[in-house]
């Protein structure tokens, strides 16, 4: 159980663009999501925390308008890179928790989004 | 500030050897902790978890130990498997609903 599935796998798209990432729960229903970043060879670092129904909550440093974050049911949320540069390419990593297990996240297999 | 960080960037073992991955972490209000196992191209596994009332907790070929009083958490793999071999991550949670990612062990497991 508890699994989470991410899509796209991989995407490359022009420099301007936007691009979507959705993020699912299959088998629970996931209160609180979370979105992560990874640069090659480095640590997740979250970026923002959504609860299903409400906006979400960005770490500092992160600009919501850049990384647009819906949460409309209790199974999907996304992630939507708007105005894409070279600089957003990165694993962008997605993790879901229920409201029965506390603390635990259960983790995507992650988007690598490469800009041109 | 809040930190979690590893001591060993990168670990080398045998096939059928013990493996110790240590973490460090610097928030002492810190309840819930959880190692995980990252493979290339792929996202964080869940491995095992431990609270702050316990300072063990055992899976299977995995032991997690934690101490509080120079707050320090480790991964203990027995008989270490080329499968082991991948990023590990220890990550705690301050009641902030967030995880802190520390900054990761390479595991390579050699025949």
């Amino acid at each position: 159980g508890a699994v989470v599935s991410q899509h796209p796998s991989r995407v490359i798209c022009k420099s301007g663009t936007s691009v979507k990432i959705e993020c699912r729960s299959l088998d629970f229903q996931a209160t609180t999501m979370f979105w992560y970043r990874q640069f090659p060879k480095q640590s997740l670092m979250l970026m923002a925390t959504s609860n299903e129904g409400s906006k979400a909550t960005y770490e500092q440093g992160v600009e919501k308008d850049k990384f647009l974050i819906n949460h409309a049911s209790l199974t999907l949320s996304t992630l939507t890179v708007t105005s894409a540069h070279p600089e957003d390419s990165s694993f962008y990593i997605c993790s879901a928790r229920t409201s029965r297990v506390a603390d635990t996240q259960y983790f995507g297999p992650g988007t690598r989004l490469t800009v041109l | 500030g809040e930190s979690v960080g590893l001591h060993l960037p990168t670990l080398s073992v045998q096939e059928g050897d013990n493996s110790i991955i240590n973490c460090a972490y610097s928030n002492s209000a810190s309840d819930y902790f959880i190692w995980y196992k990252q493979e290339s191209g792929k996202g964080p596994q869940f491995i095992i978890d431990i609270r702050s009332n316990m300072d063990k907790r055992q899976g299977q070929r995995v032991t997690v130990l934690l101490n509080k009083t120079v707050k320090h958490l480790s991964l203990q793999i027995a008989a270490t498997q080329p499968g082991d071999s991948a990023v590990y991550f220890c990550a705690e949670n301050i009641k902030t609903d967030k995880l802190i990612f520390g900054t990761g062990t390479r595991l390579q497991v050699f025949p």
